[in-house]
């Protein structure tokens, strides 16, 4: 079975840092674009980075560059977003979805995991 | 404010038609596939139509997808219960160098 499992989210202080996984299954990992995807409470999707099969691209959205970074583990399956700086309006629900392929859209996504900055 | 402008609700009653738009610029849309996503609170979204017009994998033929210039339609027919939900369309932005999503619009089946 095709499958993205987020898992790292959590409660975090403003400024604060937190690193996010995705493990991937069920297909050639190494293979596919990847991407981050967050959704604010009562806000819509907002996507946030991607990272090409070998790494060789890596685009960020404006409100995050600088204080984000995305990478990946081929081997291991597994995607990552290092956040740091974290600000009261990074708090969302983070997905991690896979490009399908040139111009076919994020085709298969993980259940999201839930990241709450607070003081 | 989104990149891509979508009106925030539509409604309809089971077995009607109903089309939500999408509207962007030459930079994005005007230069690149559009895709629709249907996503219900809680789930993970779902990709319903990707470059345009084609239907994803288990997507049923009520769903259709047209795009013409800087703008894009998202169509449903024959109207059921189980299509409320948030649509979204999303494609890449040149200028932005990222993919872009549009506001979405909840669609209530009343």
């Amino acid at each position: 079975e095709v499958q993205l499992v987020e898992s790292g989210g959590g409660l975090v202080k403003p400024g604060g840092s937190l690193r996010l996984s995705c493990a991937a299954s069920g297909f050639a990992f190494g293979s596919f674009s990847m991407n981050w995807v967050r959704q604010a409470p009562g806000k819509g999707l907002e996507w946030v980075s991607t990272i090409t099969s070998r790494s060789t691209y890596i685009y960020y959205a404006d409100s995050v560059k600088g204080r984000f970074t995305i990478s990946r583990d081929n081997p291991k399956n597994s995607l990552f977003l290092h956040m740091n700086s974290l600000r009261a309006e990074d708090t969302a629900v983070y997905y991690c979805a896979r490009t399908a392929g040139v111009g076919q859209g994020m085709d298969v996504w993980g259940q999201g995991t839930t990241v709450t900055v607070s003081s | 404010q989104s990149v891509l402008t979508q009106p925030p609700s539509a409604s309809g009653t089971p077995g009607q038609r109903v089309s939500i738009s999408c509207s962007g610029s030459s930079s994005n849309i005007g230069s690149n596939p559009v895709n629709w996503y249907q996503h219900l609170p809680g789930t993970a979204p779902k990709l319903l139509i990707y470059s345009n017009n084609q239907r994803s994998s288990g997507v049923p033929d009520r769903f259709s997808g047209a795009k013409s210039g800087a703008s894009a339609s998202l169509a449903i027919s024959g109207l059921q219960s189980e299509d409320e939900a948030d649509y979204y369309c999303a494609t890449w932005a040149d200028s932005l160098n990222g993919w872009v999503f549009g506001g979405g619009t909840k669609l209530t089946v009343l």
